[in-house]
């Protein structure tokens, strides 16, 4: 069965390092994101990306947050300067369909991210 | 900003009986409800879903209810089964937009 893939699974980072995390979408869809779930919180949406530009971003997806889709394949969230607050689990997600058609979403695994 | 709620972190139930999981929402804008259930270790994976224009929706042992005058949805699983544990989000999104917003889950133990 079809999965999306994200590498790594874990990274401990040095505070103001850059992070990228790497997700592979599951080949067919058109629609890719990314949330990330702080320890003990919950699933909050980052970024939608489609037809290689954004849709849409939160609050959360500032400056320091960028995403990219290089290839044809992978899909990849870089964080330019770590900060304490960006330790969380970070989810690659894709889907078929945008939600305004009602997709649903398939997970990664998540990688988790840990600034020290 | 709790947009979408689950008031309870956790719930055990027996196996075999019915295990209803409560969710309840704040932005009326909502039109499109969904359910993930999350294993340790694994991101979460997709389980039933319900629009707006309807009040249930069934999947084999799952089904959802949505009541929207209270603004409020539920899971029910019948009959529980031990593999059923998992932690479950409640996620809601607004018709033309491409985030879902997540509760904060509850943890469910089937009792073998």
């Amino acid at each position: 069965e079809p999965e999306v893939t994200q590498t790594p699974s874990h990274q401990v980072t040095q505070m103001g390092q850059e992070v990228i995390l790497r997700c592979v979408p599951i080949s067919n869809h058109l629609y890719f994101y990314w949330y990330r779930q702080i320890l003990g919180q919950k699933v909050e949406f980052l970024v939608s990306f489609y037809n290689n530009e954004i849709s849409e971003k939160s609050e959360i997806f500032d400056d320091q947050f960028s995403v990219e889709r290089p290839d044809g394949s992978n899909f990849t969230l870089k964080i330019r300067s770590t900060k304490l607050e960006d330790s969380a689990m970070y989810f690659c997600a894709s889907s078929v369909k945008g939600l305004a058609n009602t997709g649903e979403l398939f997970f990664g695994e998540g990688s988790r991210l840990t600034v020290l | 900003d709790q947009q979408v709620k689950q008031n309870s972190p956790s719930l055990s139930v027996q196996e075999g009986r019915i295990s209803i999981l409560n969710c309840d929402y704040t932005n009326s804008m909502f039109d499109y409800f969904l359910w993930y259930k999350k294993y340790p270790a694994e991101g979460p994976t997709f389980l039933i879903s319900i629009s707006s224009i309807k009040d249930k929706n069934e999947d084999g042992r799952f089904t959802v209810f949505l009541n929207k005058s209270a603004k409020h949805l539920s899971l029910h699983i019948v009959p529980s089964q031990p593999g059923d544990s998992a932690v479950y989000f409640c996620a809601a999104s607004v018709g033309g937009a491409n985030n879902l917003f997540f509760g904060t889950g509850t943890r469910l133990t089937v009792i073998p």
